[in-house]
């Protein structure tokens, strides 16, 4: 049974500061691993998305990486800010019923001005 | 972008009733939507996937009498919560797929219970 797992469940930091947010998952046999941004009472909204042969993403000042042999990914926020305040979410997609989700506990991020 | 709603976006009713959710795709066809629910500062768990036309499959320790999912037409999926609980109250999340774009769901806002 696939388990995701991200470290720390939370996180304070102040603006401007650089972070890098942690995802470890048990079973490497992944069709790809995405990071959401879920704001307090919404819904998701999906930030990277890595398929299983690629080693990373950038979207502006977020980078994913992936290491599946290991289970892990990264994801990291350059120069943070207020508005990056959120709960991150990571989850994988099997390589089996590919179409589901398994996602871990998220990491809620504060960004102090 | 590909959208989808949900309404309400909260319900409050009372332990016995039923309470159904809508999960709309707003502009697209959807022939695949889940259903997720989320505990307080918890993750999101499948509940069920449902295809358009056909019985939703439910995850494991999921009550499908309880939870009965309708995918009735490729733009809306519904939720019903028979005879709630208290412990029915969660917040709960739809997403929904395009055909042939298995790694891309739309979420929906989210539709926070609370039974009492």
């Amino acid at each position: 049974k696939q388990e995701v797992t991200q470290i720390p469940a939370a996180l304070s930091v102040p603006e401007g500061e650089n972070l890098v947010l942690n995802c470890s998952f048990t079973d490497s046999a992944i069709y790809n691993l995405q990071w959401f941004r879920q704001d307090p009472g919404k819904g998701l909204t999906s930030l990277l998305l890595i398929q299983s042969s690629q080693r990373e993403q950038t979207s502006g000042r977020l980078n994913a990486s992936l290491d599946k042999s290991s289970g892990r990914s990264t994801l990291y926020i350059a120069a943070s800010q207020p508005g990056d305040s959120a709960t991150y979410l990571c989850a994988v997609r099997r390589l089996q019923g590919a179409q589901k989700l398994v996602f871990g506990q998220g990491t809620r991020l504060t960004i102090n001005p | 972008g590909a959208v989808v709603s949900q309404h309400p976006s909260w319900v409050i009713c009372k332990s016995g009733t039923s309470v159904k959710i809508e999960c709309r795709s707003l502009d697209f066809q959807a022939t695949t939507m889940f259903w997720y629910r989320q505990f307080p500062k918890q993750s999101l768990m499948l509940m069920a996937t449902s295809n358009e036309g056909s019985k939703a499959t439910y995850e494991q320790g999921v009550e499908k009498d309880k939870f009965l999912i309708n995918h009735a037409s490729l733009t809306l999926s519904t939720l019903t919560v028979t005879s709630a609980h208290p412990e029915d109250s969660s917040f709960y999340i739809c997403s929904a797929t395009l055909a042939g774009a298995i790694d891309t769901q739309y979420f929906g806002p989210g539709t926070r219970l609370t039974v009492l």
